[in-house]
Protein backbone atom coordinates (compact mmCIF):
# COMPACT_ATOMS: atom_id res chain seq x y z
CA UNK A 1 0.00 0.00 0.00
CA UNK A 2 1.54 3.24 -1.46
CA UNK A 3 2.35 5.41 1.96
CA UNK A 4 2.91 8.79 -0.23
CA UNK A 5 0.56 9.50 -3.14
CA UNK A 6 0.07 12.05 -6.11
CA UNK A 7 -3.03 12.00 -7.55
CA UNK A 8 -2.06 14.32 -10.16
CA UNK A 9 -0.20 12.03 -12.85
CA UNK A 10 -0.06 15.02 -15.01
CA UNK A 11 -0.21 18.76 -15.09
CA UNK A 12 0.29 21.27 -17.75
CA UNK A 13 0.82 24.90 -17.27
CA UNK A 14 1.67 27.93 -19.59
CA UNK A 15 4.97 29.67 -19.06
CA UNK A 16 5.17 32.67 -16.62
CA UNK A 17 2.64 30.95 -14.49
CA UNK A 18 2.62 28.64 -11.62
CA UNK A 19 2.91 25.50 -11.42
CA UNK A 20 0.72 23.78 -8.05
CA UNK A 21 2.02 19.76 -7.03
CA UNK A 22 0.46 18.39 -4.62
CA UNK A 23 1.51 15.23 -2.38
CA UNK A 24 -0.68 13.22 0.26
CA UNK A 25 0.61 10.71 2.86
CA UNK A 26 -0.78 8.99 5.48
CA UNK A 27 2.42 7.40 7.70
CA UNK A 28 2.41 9.91 10.76
CA UNK A 29 5.93 8.60 11.24
CA UNK A 30 7.11 10.46 8.07
CA UNK A 31 8.58 13.69 8.99
CA UNK A 32 11.07 14.78 6.34
CA UNK A 33 9.75 15.23 2.87
CA UNK A 34 11.78 15.60 -0.73
CA UNK A 35 11.04 16.62 -3.92
CA UNK A 36 12.51 14.86 -6.99
CA UNK A 37 12.79 16.27 -10.36
CA UNK A 38 13.24 13.27 -13.28
CA UNK A 39 14.01 14.26 -16.72
CA UNK A 40 13.69 11.51 -19.52
CA UNK A 41 17.17 8.81 -19.81
CA UNK A 42 18.19 10.67 -16.43
CA UNK A 43 17.84 9.59 -13.12
CA UNK A 44 16.01 11.72 -10.25
CA UNK A 45 17.92 14.67 -8.85
CA UNK A 46 17.19 16.34 -5.87
CA UNK A 47 15.09 19.68 -6.05
CA UNK A 48 13.86 20.94 -2.53
CA UNK A 49 12.97 19.60 1.22
CA UNK A 50 10.96 20.21 4.14
CA UNK A 51 11.21 19.00 7.79
CA UNK A 52 8.41 18.83 9.69
CA UNK A 53 9.56 21.83 11.61
CA UNK A 54 9.01 23.48 9.58
CA UNK A 55 5.72 24.50 7.20
CA UNK A 56 7.21 26.13 4.44
CA UNK A 57 10.65 26.50 2.66
CA UNK A 58 11.69 27.86 -0.26
CA UNK A 59 14.67 28.33 -2.93
CA UNK A 60 14.60 30.61 -5.68
CA UNK A 61 11.27 29.76 -7.74
CA UNK A 62 10.34 26.65 -5.78
CA UNK A 63 8.65 26.69 -2.51
CA UNK A 64 7.12 23.68 -0.32
CA UNK A 65 4.65 23.85 1.75
CA UNK A 66 3.85 21.60 4.78
CA UNK A 67 0.74 20.84 6.19
CA UNK A 68 1.48 18.67 9.29
CA UNK A 69 -2.28 18.39 10.27
CA UNK A 70 -3.86 17.16 6.51
CA UNK A 71 -0.63 15.06 6.04
CA UNK A 72 -0.54 16.82 2.93
CA UNK A 73 2.27 19.02 0.59
CA UNK A 74 2.62 21.00 -2.31
CA UNK A 75 5.36 22.36 -4.50
CA UNK A 76 4.93 25.40 -6.30
CA UNK A 77 6.91 26.49 -8.80
CA UNK A 78 7.10 30.29 -9.88
CA UNK A 79 7.15 31.44 -12.72
CA UNK A 80 7.24 28.23 -14.20
CA UNK A 81 9.36 27.91 -17.48
CA UNK A 82 9.91 25.61 -20.29
CA UNK A 83 12.65 23.77 -18.45
CA UNK A 84 10.76 22.73 -15.74
CA UNK A 85 9.06 20.15 -17.85
CA UNK A 86 10.01 16.74 -16.28
CA UNK A 87 8.20 14.19 -13.46
CA UNK A 88 8.14 15.49 -10.37
CA UNK A 89 8.29 12.81 -7.30
CA UNK A 90 7.24 13.43 -3.89
CA UNK A 91 9.12 11.20 -1.63
CA UNK A 92 9.41 10.94 2.27
CA UNK A 93 11.05 9.58 5.06
CA UNK A 94 10.76 8.95 9.24
CA UNK A 95 13.03 9.76 11.92
CA UNK A 96 16.78 8.14 11.52
CA UNK A 97 15.50 5.85 8.42
CA UNK A 98 17.46 6.36 5.33
CA UNK A 99 14.36 4.65 3.09
CA UNK A 100 12.72 7.05 0.92
CA UNK A 101 8.89 6.21 -0.01
CA UNK A 102 7.81 7.54 -2.81
CA UNK A 103 4.58 8.84 -4.83
CA UNK A 104 4.04 7.98 -8.68
CA UNK A 105 4.67 11.22 -9.88
CA UNK A 106 3.59 13.87 -11.31
CA UNK A 107 4.60 14.85 -15.59
CA UNK A 108 4.82 18.41 -15.53
CA UNK A 109 4.28 19.92 -19.30
CA UNK A 110 4.85 23.88 -19.53
CA UNK A 111 3.46 25.23 -22.46
CA UNK A 112 5.12 28.41 -24.45
CA UNK B 1 32.81 14.67 -10.48
CA UNK B 2 30.23 13.14 -7.86
CA UNK B 3 28.00 10.18 -9.78
CA UNK B 4 26.42 7.31 -9.69
CA UNK B 5 26.95 4.99 -12.47
CA UNK B 6 25.20 2.22 -13.64
CA UNK B 7 25.22 -0.27 -16.34
CA UNK B 8 24.30 -1.39 -18.81
CA UNK B 9 21.78 1.56 -19.25
CA UNK B 10 19.57 -0.54 -21.45
CA UNK B 11 19.14 -4.67 -21.72
CA UNK B 12 17.10 -6.87 -23.14
CA UNK B 13 16.90 -10.48 -22.01
CA UNK B 14 15.14 -13.80 -22.48
CA UNK B 15 13.67 -15.54 -19.01
CA UNK B 16 15.92 -17.51 -17.05
CA UNK B 17 18.75 -15.90 -18.25
CA UNK B 18 20.98 -14.69 -15.12
CA UNK B 19 21.86 -11.19 -15.28
CA UNK B 20 24.02 -8.31 -13.25
CA UNK B 21 23.56 -4.89 -13.14
CA UNK B 22 26.33 -2.49 -11.91
CA UNK B 23 26.21 0.20 -9.84
CA UNK B 24 29.11 2.08 -8.69
CA UNK B 25 29.40 5.83 -6.85
CA UNK B 26 32.25 7.90 -6.37
CA UNK B 27 31.43 9.81 -3.57
CA UNK B 28 32.86 7.20 -0.78
CA UNK B 29 29.27 7.38 0.13
CA UNK B 30 28.21 4.84 3.11
CA UNK B 31 24.22 3.98 2.23
CA UNK B 32 23.12 2.18 -1.24
CA UNK B 33 19.94 1.44 -2.90
CA UNK B 34 18.03 -0.17 -5.72
CA UNK B 35 14.62 1.21 -6.80
CA UNK B 36 12.57 -0.35 -9.39
CA UNK B 37 9.89 2.94 -11.35
CA UNK B 38 7.04 1.05 -12.92
CA UNK B 39 4.18 3.38 -13.87
CA UNK B 40 1.51 4.03 -11.55
CA UNK B 41 3.70 3.08 -8.42
CA UNK B 42 6.33 5.81 -8.39
CA UNK B 43 10.34 4.47 -6.96
CA UNK B 44 9.95 1.10 -4.87
CA UNK B 45 13.30 0.12 -3.06
CA UNK B 46 14.49 -3.28 -3.72
CA UNK B 47 17.58 -3.94 -1.65
CA UNK B 48 19.55 -1.59 -0.09
CA UNK B 49 23.12 -1.67 1.87
CA UNK B 50 24.12 0.29 5.16
CA UNK B 51 28.08 -0.31 4.31
CA UNK B 52 30.01 -3.36 3.15
CA UNK B 53 28.85 -6.47 3.80
CA UNK B 54 25.78 -4.70 5.41
CA UNK B 55 22.83 -5.46 3.23
CA UNK B 56 18.88 -5.96 3.49
CA UNK B 57 15.54 -5.87 2.02
CA UNK B 58 13.39 -3.56 0.30
CA UNK B 59 9.53 -3.73 -0.42
CA UNK B 60 9.74 -5.73 -3.35
CA UNK B 61 12.87 -7.79 -3.12
CA UNK B 62 11.87 -11.25 -4.28
CA UNK B 63 13.76 -12.46 -7.63
CA UNK B 64 16.61 -10.22 -6.31
CA UNK B 65 20.15 -10.51 -4.90
CA UNK B 66 22.61 -8.07 -3.86
CA UNK B 67 25.98 -7.87 -2.43
CA UNK B 68 28.59 -5.56 -1.00
CA UNK B 69 31.76 -6.66 -0.94
CA UNK B 70 33.74 -2.88 -1.60
CA UNK B 71 31.99 0.13 -0.59
CA UNK B 72 31.62 2.18 -4.25
CA UNK B 73 29.90 -1.18 -5.54
CA UNK B 74 26.57 -2.12 -5.04
CA UNK B 75 25.51 -4.51 -8.28
CA UNK B 76 21.67 -5.91 -8.31
CA UNK B 77 21.59 -9.88 -9.76
CA UNK B 78 18.36 -11.64 -11.18
CA UNK B 79 19.61 -15.22 -10.41
CA UNK B 80 16.22 -15.99 -13.05
CA UNK B 81 14.24 -13.00 -14.87
CA UNK B 82 11.11 -13.17 -15.18
CA UNK B 83 8.77 -10.40 -17.17
CA UNK B 84 7.33 -9.30 -14.65
CA UNK B 85 10.71 -8.36 -13.82
CA UNK B 86 10.46 -5.66 -16.74
CA UNK B 87 11.08 -2.15 -15.54
CA UNK B 88 13.52 0.81 -14.99
CA UNK B 89 16.22 0.16 -12.45
CA UNK B 90 17.86 2.95 -10.10
CA UNK B 91 20.81 2.91 -8.17
CA UNK B 92 21.29 5.47 -5.25
CA UNK B 93 23.57 6.54 -2.26
CA UNK B 94 23.52 9.17 -0.05
CA UNK B 95 26.49 9.66 3.11
CA UNK B 96 25.90 8.11 6.79
CA UNK B 97 24.95 10.90 8.87
CA UNK B 98 22.06 12.55 9.72
CA UNK B 99 19.43 10.69 8.45
CA UNK B 100 17.29 14.06 8.63
CA UNK B 101 19.00 15.53 5.44
CA UNK B 102 18.44 11.88 4.03
CA UNK B 103 19.30 13.12 0.09
CA UNK B 104 19.93 10.45 -2.30
CA UNK B 105 21.85 10.86 -4.94
CA UNK B 106 20.58 8.44 -8.20
CA UNK B 107 22.30 7.23 -11.29
CA UNK B 108 20.52 7.35 -14.48
CA UNK B 109 18.59 4.05 -14.49
CA UNK B 110 18.83 0.50 -16.31
CA UNK B 111 15.97 -0.20 -18.73
CA UNK B 112 15.32 -3.86 -18.29
CA UNK B 113 13.27 -5.61 -20.62
CA UNK B 114 12.77 -9.31 -19.99
CA UNK B 115 10.93 -11.49 -23.14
Amino acid sequence: DQQVKQNSPSLSVQEGRISILNCDYTNSMFDYFLWYKKYPAEGPTFLISISSIKDKNEDGRFTVFLNKSAKHLSLHIVPSQPGDSAVYFCAASASNDYKLSFGAGTTVTVRA
Amino acid sequence: EAQVTQNPRYLITVTGKKLTVTCSQNMNHEYMSWYRQDPGLGLRQIYYSMNVEVTDKGDVPEGYKVSRKEKRNFPLILESPSPNQTSLYFCASKSAGTAKKNIQYFGAGTRLSVL
